[in-house]
């Protein structure tokens, strides 16, 4: 069936270098993408979105890619900090049912 | 701004109690919102989507006679775990968004559930 997901369960940065997590996705018809940061025992929190009309979306110190072809999706995480360290997950939204599916997600674990 | 609460953050009840859990939009009204499940080191699974003033939406798999859930007004949906076992144990999420669907969820904070 159709499915968001991760290609690295953990990652492990040091302080002050930039992040790249990835995410794939095989629904060829997903036109909305947002990447979430879930700290432990707490609820998914938005970092940032894009659509499918987009390549690149650029927040504060976060940047999201979207490759159609490849059907490819990277969040990018400048100078990474201590508090950076989350599960992050990936999810989709087709936009015709209209609900999001989010991938299994990855571990960002920053090294001071 | 989109604020999401969650009420209780956590709750320990009996096997075969009820358990009723609340989530709140709290400066914006929420069209449309969502009940997660979320067990330890794995990904958020969709249980239903609600409108308010209709009934929820399940996804396939989900008892909706076992999860009631209420989206009463713009800013309120519950969520009734009805009869619940140790199986039931996990993390709810809420989420809501003020849009069609197709836009942003913002979530709450979630509700750990364990069962006894």
């Amino acid at each position: 069936g159709e499915s968001v997901g991760l290609h690295l369960p953990t990652l492990s940065v040091q302080e002050g270098d930039n992040s790249i997590i990835n995410c794939a996705y095989s629904n060829s018809a997903s036109d909305y993408f947002i990447w979430y940061k879930q700290e432990s025992g707490k609820g998914p929190q938005f970092i940032i979105d894009i659509r499918s009309n987009m390549d690149k979306r650029q927040g504060q110190r976060v940047t999201v890619l979207l490759n159609k072809t490849v059907k490819h999706l990277s969040l990018q995480i400048a100078a990474t900090q201590p508090g950076d360290s989350a599960v992050y997950f990936c999810a989709e939204n087709t936009g015709a049912n209209s609900k999001l599916t989010f991938g299994k997600g990855i571990t960002l674990s920053v090294r001071p | 701004g989109a604020v999401v609460s969650q009420h209780p953050s956590w709750v320990i009840c009996k096997s075969g109690t009820s358990v009723k859990i609340e989530c709140r939009s709290l400066d914006f009204q929420a069209t449309t919102m969502f009940w997660y499940r979320q067990f330890p080191k794995q990904s958020l699974m969709l249980m239903a989507t609600s409108n308010e003033g209709s009934k929820a939406t399940y996804e396939q798999g989900v008892e909706k006679d076992k999860f009631l859930i209420n989206h009463a007004s713009l800013t309120l949906s519950t969520l009734t775990v009805t009869s619940a076992h140790p199986e039931d144990s996990s993390f709810y999420i809420c989420s809501a968004s003020y849009g069609w669907v197709t836009d942003t969820q913002y979530f709450g904070p979630g509700t750990r559930l364990t069962v006894l």
